[in-house]
């Protein structure tokens, strides 16, 4: 069976300071590759998609990057958090056999 | 307007009750339709799957889709404490396409 992982659960940053979560995906391959957040009464942002290695879209300009060096991997960047990227970032995978997405446990991140 | 609407809620319910929960959207070209449930601090979990028009039913849980009036529906019999959490309605037009999520109802059934 397909599990996702992501880590770290939770983190507390300072203003300015870089950003690395990572998201893996087992027991598929060439999974489609999302990054969402998620804000308070405000529902579900997407934020990047990737539909292979190296490929990514973004959807909203803003200081965050994202990456897939392997199939199954995917990591979400910042060189200089801001106070609004504060928000639970949730991972998602869609795979060939499936139309619908699955979600990781989400890493709620608080910046101060 | 959004593509796809949801009451925010909170809907509170005593145990027992059929909730009925609902989103209405205006892409005519959704064809795929998801309920997710979502618990405090905790990723969406996919709960009900539906392509196109009719019903789907899983123990408790009823998911209608009615394509003519853009009119998607969950409903959950005899509803328990554990249900309550946050549900996420979520359309997409198939394949690869992007997925879009209602903002998500907040229920609590109270024992």
């Amino acid at each position: 069976s397909q599990t996702i992982h992501q880590w770290p659960a939770t983190l507390v940053q300072p203003v300015g300071s870089p950003l690395s979560l990572e998201c893996t995906v087992e027991g598929t391959s060439n999974p489609n590759l999302y990054w969402y957040r998620q804000a308070a009464g405000r529902g579900l942002q997407l934020l990047f998609y990737s539909v292979g290695i190296g490929q990514i879209s973004s959807e909203v300009p803003q200081n965050l990057s994202a990456s897939r060096p392997q199939d199954r991997q995917f990591i979400l960047s910042s060189k200089k958090l801001l106070l609004s990227d504060s928000g639970f970032y949730l991972c998602a995978w869609t795979g060939l056999a499936t139309d619908t997405q699955y979600f990781g446990p989400g890493t709620r991140l608080t910046v101060l | 307007q959004k593509e796809v609407e949801q009451d925010p809620g909170p809907l509170s319910v005593p145990e027992g009750a059929i909730v009925s929960l609902n989103c209405t959207y205006s892409n005519s070209a959704f064809q795929y339709f998801m309920w997710y449930r979502q618990y405090s601090r905790k990723g969406p979990e996919l709960l009900m799957y539906t392509y196109s028009s009719g019903n789907k039913e899983d123990g408790r849980f009823t998911a209608q889709v009615d394509k003519s009036s853009k009119y998607i529906s969950l409903f959950i019999r005899d509803s328990q404490p554990s249900d309550s959490a946050t549900y996420l309605c979520a359309c997409h037009s198939g394949g690869y396409q992007k997925v879009t999520f209602g903002t998500g109802t907040k229920l609590q059934v109270i024992p």
